[in-house]
C-alpha cells in the first residue's frame, strides 16, 4: 500500500529537549516536505527536499532542521524545542512530472512541548 | 508572493443542506489548484484539483469547484451535506518557488454539519 508514515504519532516533550520526528514514505517521491498546522494559519511549509541530499527552507524554517540521505526518509529534526512549536506536524511527498502536485500527506505527529 | 484566502472559517450546516466554501488567491497567470479535506484526527485528502480545461471540476464524495480566473477564485461546492462531511476543508495553490511548484494552503475552513 503507498503511503506515508511518521513516527510518534504523539509526543509530549520539555523545552530545549532534543528530538526527531521520522517520516518515510514507499512510492520512490523524489519531493518531500514538512509542514505544520496551527489553527487559523492552515498548513505552513517548514522545509523541503527535491531529492537525496537536497534540501531547503520552507516559509518557517526556525528552530527546525532535516536531512535527505535516502530517498525514502526524510526526519526532522528539533534540536531545541521551545513551546511555539507546539503544534501539528504533517509529512507530504510529491510525485515527481510537471502534471503531478498533488501531495500525499502521513498521518500527523502532534507535538507538545512543555 | 502567492497567499490564499478563505473567507469562511467556521461553517454549520444542517443535513441536506446545500455548501459553498469560498478560496481565492492572489497571483494570475498558470496555478494548479486543489482543495484537500481533514476528517477529525486524520491526515489531509485530496477532494479535487484543477490544471487546466473544464474549469467545472469534480472530485469524490459529490464535491465539485469551479474555477473562475476573472476573479482569482476556486470555490468548493456540494448540493447536500452529509454528517460524514464534517471536516476541515483546505484550499491550495501551486507557487512557483526555489526550482519547483509548491503548494500555499489556505488558513481552512472548518464545517460541522448537524443530523
Amino acid at each position: 500500500e503507498a503511503q506515508v508514515t511518521q513516527n510518534p504519532r504523539y509526543l509530549i516533550t520539555v523545552t530545549g529537549k532534543k528530538l526527531t520526528v521520522t517520516c518515510s514514505q514507499n512510492m520512490n517521491h523524489e519531493y518531500m516536505s514538512w509542514y505544520r498546522q496551527d489553527p487559523g494559519l492552515g498548513l505552513r511549509q517548514i522545509y523541503y527536499s527535491m531529492n537525496v541530499e537536497v534540501t531547503d527552507k520552507g516559509d518557517v524554517p526556525e528552530g527546525y532542521k532535516v536531512s535527505r540521505k535516502e530517498k525514502r526518509n526524510f526526519p526532522l529534526i528539533l534540536e531545541s524545542p521551545s513551546p511555539n512549536q507546539t503544534s501539528l506536524y504533517f509529512c507530504a511527498s510529491t510525485a515527481p512530472g510537471i502534471l503531478s502536485y498533488e501531495q500525499y500527506f502521513g498521518p500527523g505527529t502532534r507535538l507538545t512541548v512543555t | 508572493a502567492q497567499s490564499v484566502s478563505q473567507h469562511n472559517h467556521h461553517v454549520i450546516l444542517s443535513e441536506a443542506a446545500s455548501l459553498e466554501l469560498g478560496c481565492n488567491y492572489s497571483y494570475g497567470g498558470t496555478v494548479n489548484l486543489f482543495w484537500y479535506v481533514q476528517y477529525p484526527g486524520q491526515h489531509l485528502q485530496l477532494l479535487l484539483k484543477y490544471f487546466s480545461g473544464d474549469p467545472l471540476v469534480k472530485g469524490i464524495k459529490g464535491f465539485e469547484a469551479e474555477f473562475i480566473k476573472s476573479k482569482f477564485s476556486f470555490n468548493l461546492r456540494k448540493p447536500s451535506v452529509q454528517w460524514s462531511d464534517t471536516a476541515e476543508y483546505f484550499c491550495a495553490v501551486t507557487s512557483f518557488s526555489g526550482g519547483y511548484n509548491k503548494l500555499i494552503f489556505g488558513a481552512g475552513t472548518r464545517l460541522a454539519v448537524h443530523p
